[in-house]
């Protein structure tokens, strides 16, 4: 599975667009990437996944260039409910892989009012 | 849609002792992952039941062991309890052959005293 790197911390105000940026130099060609948003002692919840180019859905949206060795997740006009921790993760979802999901430190984002 | 659900929520042993945690997946899901976080880091694999057999396990002692029933629904065992056991036990279903990422519950808290 591709290591991905990411910010540790980033801080915010209400209103703003947060974008959050990802490296994941050793993508596989069947390797998708997937983002999830987790609070304090809470699961982590699923935001967006993408293979490539532009995903959106009504929380996020995901950009990723052609050569996919990177990606950002963009949330829109960000609240201070938006305040948790973000991980992006890099794996083949399919089959017996979709077992091994390896989370990293991911990042923490604080939004100020 | 049902989600993910864990029970119980939070739980406290002593060393030695043993605990048995439980998982229903989310409707229309047959593979169930169980992860481990611990406070300030990122959830690590445990293993993962697919048609009621173990079948990925992460690094973990065979301390820890799992069941699935016909239901799918799950079974997390961990025997000799050890103080570095305390962390929140998280619980992660999907669909075998799907592209599609895996969904998580809200967790177990476990504290060994």
């Amino acid at each position: 599975l591709a290591k991905t790197t990411q910010p540790i911390s980033m801080d915010s105000y209400e209103g703003q667009e947060v974008n959050i940026t990802c490296s994941h130099n050793n993508i596989a060609t069947n390797d998708y990437i997937t983002w999830y948003q987790q609070f304090p002692s809470q699961g982590p919840r699923f935001i967006i996944q993408g293979y490539k180019t532009k995903v959106t859905n009504e929380v996020a949206s995901l950009f990723i260039p052609a050569d996919r060795k990177s990606s950002t997740l963009s949330l829109p006009r960000v609240s201070l409910s938006d305040t948790a921790v973000y991980y992006c993760l890099v794996g083949d979802m399919s089959s017996s892989n979709t077992g091994k999901l390896i989370f990293g430190q991911g990042t923490t984002l604080q939004v100020k009012p | 849609d049902a989600g993910v659900t864990q029970s119980p929520t939070h739980l406290i042993k002593t060393r030695g002792q043993q605990v048995t945690l439980r998982c229903s997946p989310k409707s229309g899901h047959d593979t169930v992952s169980w992860y481990q976080q611990a406070l300030g880091q990122g959830p690590q694999f445990i293993f993962q039941y697919y048609e009621e057999e173990e079948r990925q396990r992460g690094n973990f002692p065979d301390r820890f062991s799992g069941h699935q029933f016909p239901n799918y629904s799950s079974e997390l065992n961990v025997n000799a309890l050890l103080l570095g056991d305390s962390a929140l036990y998280l619980c992660a279903s999907s669909l075998v052959f799907s592209v599609d990422t895996q969904y998580f519950g809200p967790g177990t808290r476990l504290t060994v005293l």
